[in-house]
């Protein structure tokens, strides 16, 4: 079975800090996809990145990055300089590979709620 | 570029009564997903349709049905709603055609279903 933690319920740190949120999963399959969705408080699910199991080159985009360890089943989300605007849940996500059309099921951790302080 | 819609925002229903929540998927999508979010908690997923067809299934009862249509619209059917049904509803979509499955699944705004 898969599944995904994430440990930090809620977090909350000042403006212009550094701030990573931790996720942590398990599966059986060789083949699966790790994901990161931030929910602001309008609902919607937004799409942030994914990352094959086969690819553990970490990524940057702007002040996001994110650190994948097969070792240690991690796949963390750092967010530099942060600010008020990044105030969401963010949730991590797992699929496997999706064989015979159709994609796989998300499977998601619990979320973490980020706040921002001005 | 239209993303993924949802109809209705937010409804209210009874104990016992039937809803139906639809959603059109992003332009050029095939595969639409369901997933159930209690409030405080991860979406959890209930079924996908692709090529029409029921393809995967999570662990809800069969009182949850649903639909696709062939332009990809669906729809999600709940029958005897209980309290408990009470959450938000998210629809996303991705590409399935198999050699081009788009693993990402983009979501959207949700139906707000209270149930008292």
């Amino acid at each position: 079975a898969q599944k995904v933690t994430q440990a930090q319920t809620e977090i909350s740190v000042v403006e212009k800090e550094d701030v990573t949120l931790d996720c942590v999963y398990e599966t059986r399959d060789t083949t699966y996809y790790l994901f990161w969705y931030k929910q602001p408080p309008s609902g919607e699910l937004v799409f942030l990145i994914r990352r094959n199991s086969f690819d553990e080159q970490n990524e940057i985009s702007g002040r996001y990055s994110w650190n994948f360890q097969k070792s240690t089943s991690s796949f963390n989300f750092t967010i530099t300089a942060s600010q008020v605007v990044d105030s969401a849940v963010y949730f991590c996500a797992l699929s496997g590979r999706a064989d015979l059309g159709g994609a796989q099921k998300l499977v998601f951790g619990q979320g973490t709620r980020l706040t921002i302080n001005p | 570029d239209a993303g993924v819609t949802q109809s209705p925002t937010h409804l209210i229903k009874t104990r016992g009564q039937q809803v139906t929540l639809r959603c059109s998927p992003k332009s050029g999508h095939d595969t639409v997903s369901w997933y159930q979010q209690a409030l405080g908690q991860g979406p959890q997923f209930i079924f996908q349709y692709y090529e029409e067809e029921e393809r995967q299934r999570g662990n809800f009862p069969d009182r949850f049905s649903g639909h696709q249509f062939p332009n990809y619209s669906s729809e999600l059917n709940v029958n005897a709603l209980l309290l408990g049904d009470s959450a938000l509803y998210l629809c996303a979509s991705s590409l399935g055609i198999t050699g081009r499955v788009s693993y990402e699944q983009y979501f959207g705004p949700g139906t707000r279903l209270t149930v008292t």
